[in-house]
């Protein structure tokens, strides 16, 4: 099983709400990633977890908060959003946390905030 | 920290084959440079990755000249399938640059 997958597909809130999103993989990788990316635009890493620990967080605002409940699972907690963070947020992860290794992305929640 | 500069876009037709030529100067000793394919709505898909002179897989091949300071993806016959985003990453920071747009026509 080579996939990473993430729900929902595709989201939509308001700026008052508090949702989560979840990305999951089954083929034993030890690093995950959040990654941010806007229309026409390259993907922007946001975070990183290596080993269940968050090794890397890119000066990401608060309002966005990563948890990485066990070494499959990786949540994408999401609070008092703008508008300006509606975006294609893409999930990825790899053997480890070195360049060496290729990352697996997911297909992605595209996220609407209104 | 490794900066990437690629072409933004590119045109081809089907059946040709298309080099994509990416430009990182500062490029650090241990640096590899890695590929990826992304099609609209989709996650990155990874292509391929060298260190130094050429890498082959069953999708591309990678050139890397002695001095490092540039790659080139080529793309054997390419198909309409093939219209994507490319791009070039080095090093361990895992940005992504610009990225190339190629649009393959019939």
């Amino acid at each position: 099983d080579t996939e990473v997958t993430q729900t929902p597909k595709h989201l939509v809130m308001g700026m008052t709400n508090k949702k989560s999103l979840k990305c999951e993989q089954h083929m034993g990788h030890r690093a995950m990633y959040w990654y941010k990316q806007k229309a026409k635009k390259p993907p922007e890493l946001m975070f990183v977890y290596s080993y269940e620990k968050l090794s890397i967080n890119e000066s990401v605002p608060s309002r966005f908060s990563p948890e990485c409940p066990n070494s499959s699972l990786l949540n994408l907690h999401l609070h008092a959003l703008q508008p300006e963070d509606s975006a294609l947020y893409l999930c990825a992860s790899s053997r480890g946390d070195r360049e060496a290794y290729e990352q697996y992305f997911g297909p992605g929640t595209r996220l609407t905030v209104t | 920290l490794a900066k990437t500069t690629q072409p933004i876009s590119m045109d081809s037709y089907e059946g040709q084959e298309v080099n994509i030529t990416c430009s990182h100067n500062n490029i650090a000793t241990n640096d590899y440079i890695t590929w990826y394919q992304q099609f609209p709505s989709q996650g990155p898909r990874f292509i391929i990755q060298g260190y130094k002179t050429k890498v082959t897989n069953e999708v591309a091949s990678l050139f890397i000249p002695a001095d490092r300071k540039s790659s080139t993806l080529s793309l054997p016959r390419v198909s309409l399938s093939d219209t994507a985003v490319y791009y070039c990453l080095v090093g361990g920071k895992l940005i992504f640059g610009q990225g190339t747009e190629l649009s393959v026509k019939p």
